[in-house]
């Protein structure tokens, strides 16, 4: 069956601190990759997205994410991150099924905490 | 507009209630989408509606019924609910159900059943 990894359930970072949060998935077909952000008290938000062509992506705030084929990896870096980047952040994947067509699966999420 | 609207925000039901969530969006998107999220899980897809046709069920149990009256809504209808089934329901809509269409999120319902 598809699933989603994400390697750490939470993260504790200080100001400015670099960040890199892991993501794998197993599924051997085309994948599109998201990484979604639920910031306190809001709601899902897309942070960046990857369908094809450079395996590097940006996103919104100064967020990226490469996606390594090989690795079936699609980690989520930041250089500096922010006390406003406290969230939890998920990572999904969007995969072909024979009976249904297209499914958003998504890992089990982590949350950061940013100390000020 | 790139919002989609849930209503109520939270609802308290007992468990011979019958009780419905909405869902609107008006960003042209023709598929439609319920999910369940439980507290510190990830959101877990039930239903998608596609051109306005239930195109996924994901074994969802016949107490949750939902119903895409138009293009721009959603309904999902509950009864006899359980506890169990205490929840965040989302609603997302995205430009149609291929994979490079990325999904906008409502707020969600925050459901509790006594």
């Amino acid at each position: 069956a598809q699933s989603v990894s994400q390697h750490n359930h939470h993260v504790i970072l200080s100001e400015a601190a670099s960040l890199e949060l892991g993501c794998n998935y197993s599924y051997g077909g085309t994948v599109n990759l998201f990484w979604y952000v639920q910031y306190p008290g809001q709601h899902l938000q897309l942070l960046l997205k990857y369908f094809s062509g450079d395996p590097l992506v940006k996103g919104i705030k100064g967020f990226e994410a490469e996606f390594i084929k090989s690795k079936f990896s699609f980690n989520l870096r930041k250089p500096s991150v922010q006390w406003s980047d406290t969230a939890e952040y998920f990572c999904a994947v969007n995969v072909k099924t024979m009976e249904y067509g297209n499914k958003l699966v998504f890992g089990a999420g982590t949350i950061l905490r940013v100390k000020s | 507009d790139t919002e989609v609207t849930q209503t109520p925000k939270h609802l308290v039901m007992g468990m011979t209630n019958k009780k419905s969530l909405k869902c609107e969006q008006h960003m042209g998107h023709r598929a439609m989408y319920w999910y369940k999220q439980k507290a510190k899980k990830p959101p877990e897809l039930m239903f998608v509606y596609s051109y306005e046709k239930l195109s996924i069920n994901e074994s969802v149990p016949s107490r949750f019924s939902p119903e895409c009256p138009n293009s721009s809504l959603l309904n999902l209808h509950l009864h006899a609910l359980q506890p169990e089934d205490s929840a965040l329901y989302l609603c997302a809509s995205s430009l149609s159900t291929g994979g490079e269409y990325e999904q906008y999120f409502g707020p969600g319902t925050r459901l509790t059943v006594t």
